[in-house]
């Protein structure tokens, strides 16, 4: 099947630093990419909706200027964690899908951000 | 707004007792529904399709546009089946994820 990796799979920063955090496919076009936050034991809460070329949509309650999403090609999508803080630790994940109907979408195996 | 819901944030059974979870959706349109699956340290994926009408590891599910449900069933779970469970939102452009049904089966 299809895959989705995800860089780097953990991540130690300092407060006030800026992080990248990237979404390859490796094996199919991506032309949607979707950027996820999960809190221990929770379910996944969408942050961000991107479509190659185009701008992201942010969901209501997440900053994009914190939060900058770049799908500059069809295999690669990019989340930077801008001026990150303690409050940003989390589990990032990505997931993508081309755009075929009813084809599923593919996940990233996350990222562990600690922001100390 | 919220397009799919699982009422069971947690269900719990015993090894070869039957398990259902319950995915109900709103949408105008034609439904595209998945069933993903994430297990313990693992990366999300997909566990079966609508379209497909497929079984895979022994769960079922299938559409019923009148109660707009998508429900998942096995006959008889196997501890290996505890996991967080995903009904994915109809409408695959739109992947806002509901809360999921954490499975567990005890021996």
């Amino acid at each position: 099947g299809a895959v989705v990796s995800q860089h780097p799979s953990w991540v130690i920063c300092k407060s006030g630093t800026s992080v990248k955090i990237e979404c390859r496919s490796l094996d199919f076009q991506a032309t949607t990419m979707f950027w996820y936050r999960q809190f221990p034991k929770q379910s996944l809460m969408l942050m961000a909706t991107s479509n190659e070329g185009s701008k992201a949509t942010y969901e209501q309650g997440v900053e994009k200027d914190k939060f900058l999403i770049n799908h500059a090609s069809l295999t690669l999508s990019t989340l930077t964690v801008t001026s990150a803080h303690p409050e940003d630790s989390s589990f990032y994940i990505c997931s993508a899908r081309d755009d075929r109907p009813f084809t599923e979408a593919f996940f990233g195996q996350g990222t562990r951000l600690t922001v100390v | 707004a919220q397009r799919v819901t699982q009422p069971e944030k947690l269900l719990s059974v015993f090894k070869g007792a039957p398990v259902e979870l319950k995915c109900n959706y709103s949408y105008s349109g034609s439904p595209e529904l998945f069933w993903y699956v994430q297990y313990s340290r693992q990366r999300l994926q997909l566990l079966l399709r609508h379209i497909s009408r497929e079984s895979i590891k022994g769960f079922t599910a299938d559409l019923n546009k009148g109660e707009t449900s998508f429900h998942l069933k096995k006959p008889f779970a196997q501890e290996e089946d505890s996991a967080m469970y995903y009904c994915a939102p109809p409408n695959n452009n739109d992947m806002r994820f509901g809360a999921g049904t954490r499975l567990t089966v005890k021996p």
